[in-house]
């Protein structure tokens, strides 16, 4: 059980065009969803916190215009990369948790973006 | 105070070692200690957990010590093999930061043959 799919897997896109992650839970309903960034070799670093049916929190510095999160349902939450930059490359990860145990987090496999 | 330490940044051990990696912390209020496994391209996996009031935690060969007077836990990897290389990651969190998990900058573990 817990587990989060990711998708795309992978995507490559030209600067200045939006790209779309959806992560989903696919046998538990997800109250909270995270999105995190990881460059390479590094940590994940939280970019926001959404919950069903509200706006999500972002972190500082990230700005919130340019990543949008709606997590329009218990099992999906969606990010936008507009005006995808080359700076924007990462791997982006979500990850889940439901309301039993607020501590545990279920992460997605990942997507690498690539902005050409 | 938000900070989660962690140690060594890489790690090379022989085939059937024992792998240790630590981590100290200094928010007294997180209560919730798990470590993660990622592997190249992939999302990190829960490994294996502990809260405060245990001072070790066993699953098959991952071990959890945790010392809260010296508000440090660490990891053992018993009977090391090489499918276990890969970058592992401890983290903390707790109520009052909405159960965020605040993260180790990871250690990247290579088991030799």
């Amino acid at each position: 059980g817990a587990v989060v799919s990711q998708h795309p897997s992978w995507v490559i896109c030209k600067s200045g065009t939006s790209v779309k992650i959806e992560c989903r839970s696919l046998d538990f309903q997800a109250t909270t969803m995270f999105w995190y960034r990881q460059f390479p070799k590094q940590s994940l670093m939280l970019m926001a916190t959404s919950n069903e049916g509200s706006k999500a929190t972002y972190e500082q510095g990230v700005e919130k215009d340019k990543f949008l999160i709606n997590h329009a349902s218990l099992t999906l939450s969606t990010l936008t990369v507009t005006s995808a930059h080359p700076e924007d490359s990462s791997f982006y990860i979500c990850s889940a948790r439901s309301g039993r145990d607020y501590n545990e987090q279920f992460f997605g496999p990942g997507t690498r973006l690539t902005v050409l | 105070q938000q900070q989660v330490k962690q140690s060594p940044q890489s790690l090379i051990v022989q085939k059937g070692g024992i792998s240790i990696i630590n981590c100290a912390y200094e928010n007294t209020a997180f209560d919730y200690f798990p470590w993660y496994q990622q592997f190249p391209g992939k999302g990190p996996a829960l490994l294996i957990a502990i809260r405060p009031d245990v001072s070790e935690k066993k699953e098959g060969r991952f071990t959890i010590s945790f010392n809260k007077s010296a508000k440090q836990f660490s990891l053992h990897i018993m009977d090391s093999q090489p499918g276990d290389s890969a970058t592992y990651f401890c983290a903390a969190s707790n109520k009052d930061s909405n159960y965020q998990l605040i993260w180790g900058a990871g250690t990247k573990l290579i088991i030799k043959p």
